[in-house]
């Protein structure tokens, strides 16, 4: 089955760029969609096949996927971006997730 | 703008029946993909299902002999049964709308979640 790995947890301080990295085997070949989740809520999409965003998700939010690794950026990263920030892709036709990544901002 | 709505029992024995209903509002469930997934502590989120408008379905493989998703077009739901259920099973459970109608991408929309308890 194909693994992706997610870091547990980055932290950025307030107004500087956080980087999110979801790793896989030749992950660059696939899409891969982001979901930001704060506690008690259900994810949101905020990065869809790489690199777009949803209607109503800041330009703060970027993406990237190249080789192994795929990348969700924040910029400018604010107090309301913490939380938990999930990686997604299909192999196989099964849908997997990333592990998540707690975002924490100081 | 489409709002998923769920809901379903809480709180169930091992052996019996998990069933979930969500309904689709401000939106139709033609042309889209809907899923089922879930979020426990031990395994993260996991992909459970899904069915489009026509009825075809596809089922992750580790959960596929206990997993049926149906949907009822005339009521705009759609719904997911797990069989046999353990305490493994237990977790928050979702449902979800494929972006766009495409299968294989994004989930866009989503419900407010159901915590099932097994035990």
């Amino acid at each position: 089955s194909y693994d992706l790995t997610q870091s547990l947890s980055v932290s950025v301080a307030l107004g500087q760029t956080a980087r999110i990295t979801c790793g896989g085997n030749n992950i660059g070949s696939k899409n891969v969609h982001w979901y930001q989740q704060k506690p008690g809520r259900a994810p949101v999409l905020v990065i869809y096949r790489d690199s777009r965003r949803p209607s109503g998700i800041p330009e703060r939010f970027s993406g990237s996927n190249s080789g192994n690794t795929a990348t969700l950026t924040i910029s400018r990263a604010q107090a309301g971006d913490e939380g938990d920030y999930y990686c997604q892709l299909w192999d196989s036709s099964t849908a997997l997730f990333g592990g998540g990544t707690r975002l924490t901002v100081l | 703008h489409v709002q998923l709505q769920q809901w379903g029992a809480g709180l169930l024995k091992p052996s019996e029946t998990l069933t979930l209903t969500c309904a689709v509002s401000g939106g139709s469930l033609s042309d889209y993909y809907w899923s089922w997934i879930r979020q426990s502590p031990g395994k993260g989120l996991e992909w459970i299902g899904e069915i489009n408008h026509s009825g075809r379905t596809d089922y992750n493989p580790s959960l596929k002999s206990r997993v049926t998703i149906s949907i009822e077009m005339s009521k705009n739901q759609f719904a997911l049964k797990l069989k046999s259920v353990t305490a493994a099973d237990t977790a928050i459970y979702y449902c979800a709308r494929g972006f766009e109608g495409y299968k294989f991408d994004a989930f866009d929309v989503w419900g407010q979640g159901t915590m099932v308890t097994a035990s």
